[in-house]
Parts: C-alpha cells; sequence; structure tokens
C-alpha cells in the first residue's frame, strides 16, 4: 500500500472549521482515500473514503486534489468530541475488507 | 450494545507467561483481525480470518503468536512465553464481504502489560 503524510499535530477551537491535510504523492489510479480517527482509549473509528469526488457524509466532508496526491478531511464544526488521533490510509479496495495500514496519523487537539 | 467486544480489557503478566485474549466479532461480520498498537504509533496488522479460515499473517506474527477463529464467530489470540516487547494494546476488528461494506469496526482492545 501506497505511503501517506500527515502532520503530527493540530489544534483548533471549538465550533471552527478544520482541515487536517493528508499527502500521498504515490498514490496508484486504483487506491481508495480512507480515513479513520481513534477517540481517546477506544479503537479507531471509520470517518469517510473516497476516490476522485469530494465526498460528504453526516461526520465530515473528504475533498481529493484533482491529481489525487493529496486530500483533505474537513469537520466543518470541531466539537471537543472531535478530539482524536486521524489516519489517513490508502486501500486498493473499496471495500473494509483488507488489513488497514495506518501511519501515525494526526492529533487534533480543539480548544474550547 | 452490538458492537466488537474484547475480553479481557486489561492484561497485567509476568515475562514468560502464556496469555490468551478473546474478540467477538459483530454477529454477521465474515471478516476478523487483530492489530497491534504500540503508545504513539497507529495500529499494526497482525492477521485476518474469513470465517474460521486464517487468509494472511503478518511477518510481525511471531511463532509465539498463535490465532484462532474455531467456528467462524469469535477469535483468540495467544501469546506465548510473553517478552516486554509484547507490551501494546491488541486491538480486534470486524467486516462484512457482502453488500457495499466500506468500513471495518474495531473493538475497544486489550491493553498487555509485560513485567
Amino acid at each position: 500500500d501506497a505511503k501517506t503524510t500527515q502532520p503530527n499535530s493540530m489544534e483548533s477551537n471549538e465550533e471552527e472549521p478544520v482541515h487536517l491535510p493528508c499527502n500521498h504523492s504515490t498514490i496508484s489510479g486504483t487506491d481508495y482515500i480512507h480515513w479513520y480517527r481513534q477517540l481517546p482509549s477506544q479503537g479507531p473509528e471509520y470517518v469517510i473514503h473516497g476516490l476522485t469526488s469530494n465526498v460528504n457524509n453526516r461526520m465530515a466532508s473528504l475533498a481529493i486534489a484533482e491529481d489525487r496526491k493529496s486530500s483533505t478531511l474537513i469537520l466543518h464544526r470541531a466539537t471537543l468530541r472531535d478530539a482524536a488521533v486521524y489516519y489517513c490510509i490508502l486501500s486498493a479496495t473499496l471495500t473494509g475488507n483488507t488489513p488497514l495500514v495506518f501511519g501515525k496519523g494526526t492529533r487534533l487537539s480543539v480548544i474550547a | 450494545d452490538t458492537g466488537v467486544s474484547q475480553d479481557p480489557r486489561h492484561k497485567i503478566t509476568k515475562r514468560g507467561q502464556n496469555v490468551t485474549f478473546r474478540c467477538d466479532p459483530i454477529s454477521e461480520h465474515n471478516r476478523l483481525y487483530w492489530y497491534r498498537q504500540t503508545l504513539g504509533q497507529g495500529p499494526e496488522f497482525l492477521t485476518y480470518f474469513q470465517n474460521e479460515a486464517q487468509l494472511e499473517k503478518s511477518r510481525l506474527l511471531s511463532d509465539r503468536f498463535s490465532a484462532e477463529r474455531p467456528k467462524g464467530s469469535f477469535s483468540t489470540l495467544e501469546i506465548q512465553r510473553t517478552e516486554q516487547g509484547d507490551s501494546a494494546m491488541y486491538l480486534c476488528a470486524s467486516s462484512v464481504t457482502s453488500g457495499t461494506n466500506n468500513e471495518q469496526f474495531f473493538g475497544p482492545g486489550t491493553r498487555l502489560t509485560v513485567l
């Protein structure tokens, strides 16, 4: 699986938007971009995924660069509950049915 | 709660002892995964099953580690002759291969401390 690069940490004020970047310059044409997050003392949880087009769901939005070499996870209004480690993961499959390759992720702190 | 459960949540053992962890996946999920996570790192894949068949083992899974899923439901991960380097969080996840599933569902993990 191709490698991703994320900042080690980011900080946001509560109720403000957060943009979490991910670089994946060696992404292949068929790799999907998945995001998971891990709240303190919990297992990771799925956030969103995409291939080429921008995606929205109830948790977040995913903006994918036209050349697909980078993507950005957008939390529209950060809450204290969004403080977590966010992982950007590339997978050769659309489904969640193959082992995930996690990096170190970005630790997001939310300030009240 | 019908999520993935793991038991025990915490285990402290002495070096050289054997330990066994259990994972109960979401009931209709046919794939089950084990990951290990050390402090400050993301989870690392260890092994996974489809029903009772073990499909892949990571190079991280030394001979002291063995995993089973005998009836295609719950799974156990055993570590023999534990070493201090085995101290980590052991995470289990499950997924279903039918339909348009896009995610793995993780349990809360078992934290192992080897003294």
